[in-house]
């Protein structure tokens, strides 16, 4: 299993539609894990952290399956400016406590 | 609220030239990171520092790479002599600690010529 595994896309979604992004890691040991989004040729911007089950911030919820080592994003009632790549990160046990990125969803939120 | 900031937005370079990425981390964050992301890929790990010395590297991490704290508020990357593969995003990233949630700066463009 890669160390952390996307679907890379594209969603394309009418404006006002619930999606849901999927995420696999194979780190065991993993405690905390993130969701990133990232525009077109600019910086990484933090979504979400996730360090028990899931959590829930407006449109947004994300949810952790330990057992299956799985991660889900849902967006509901999505917006045009929703359109962005959303990055799976998960963070090392080793002691540099480095980011391992997925390569990425990408979402398009259409008229 | 407060930011990373790196300098400068765009380098162009020739192959075979020193160059020097820099960046300013979040005051009291503890972790800095380099990352870089070449164009149509995904965002790759280079390096993490922590008092004041390395603690992780990749494989990307090469000898041509150093990474170095010159003084309480930058945080510099060093490619020594560049390639045309090294054209990427280079993003630097900081932590209040490990293991925990980083903030990128906007990123530095190079592109080697």
């Amino acid at each position: 299993r890669k160390e952390v595994e996307q679907d890379p896309g594209p969603f394309n979604v009418p404006e006002g539609a619930t999606v849901a992004f999927n995420c696999t890691y194979s780190n065991s040991a993993s405690q905390s894990f993130f969701w990133y989004r990232q525009d077109c040729r600019k910086e990484p911007k933090l979504l979400m952290s996730v360090y028990s089950s899931g959590n829930e911030d407006g449109r947004f919820t994300a949810q952790l399956n330990r057992a299956s080592q799985y991660i889900s994003l849902l967006i509901r009632d999505s917006k045009l400016s929703d359109s962005a790549t959303y990055l799976c990160v998960v963070p090392g046990t080793g002691g540099g406590n480095k980011l391992t990125f997925g390569t990425g969803t990408q979402l398009k939120v259409e008229l | 609220e407060p930011e990373v900031t790196q300098t400068p937005s765009h380098q162009v370079t020739q192959m075979g030239q020193e160059v020097i990425l820099r960046c300013v981390p979040i005051s009291n964050h503890l972790y800095f990171y380099w990352y870089r992301q070449i164009l149509g890929q995904k965002v790759e790990f280079l390096v993490s520092f922590y008092n004041n010395e390395i603690s992780e590297k990749s494989e990307i991490f090469d000898d041509q790479f150093s990474v170095e704290r010159p003084d309480g508020s930058n945080f510099t990357l060093k490619i020594r002599s560049t390639k045309l593969e090294d054209s990427a995003m280079y993003f630097c990233a900081s932590s209040e600690l490990g293991g925990t949630e980083a903030f990128f700066g906007q990123g530095t463009r190079l592109t080697v010529v």
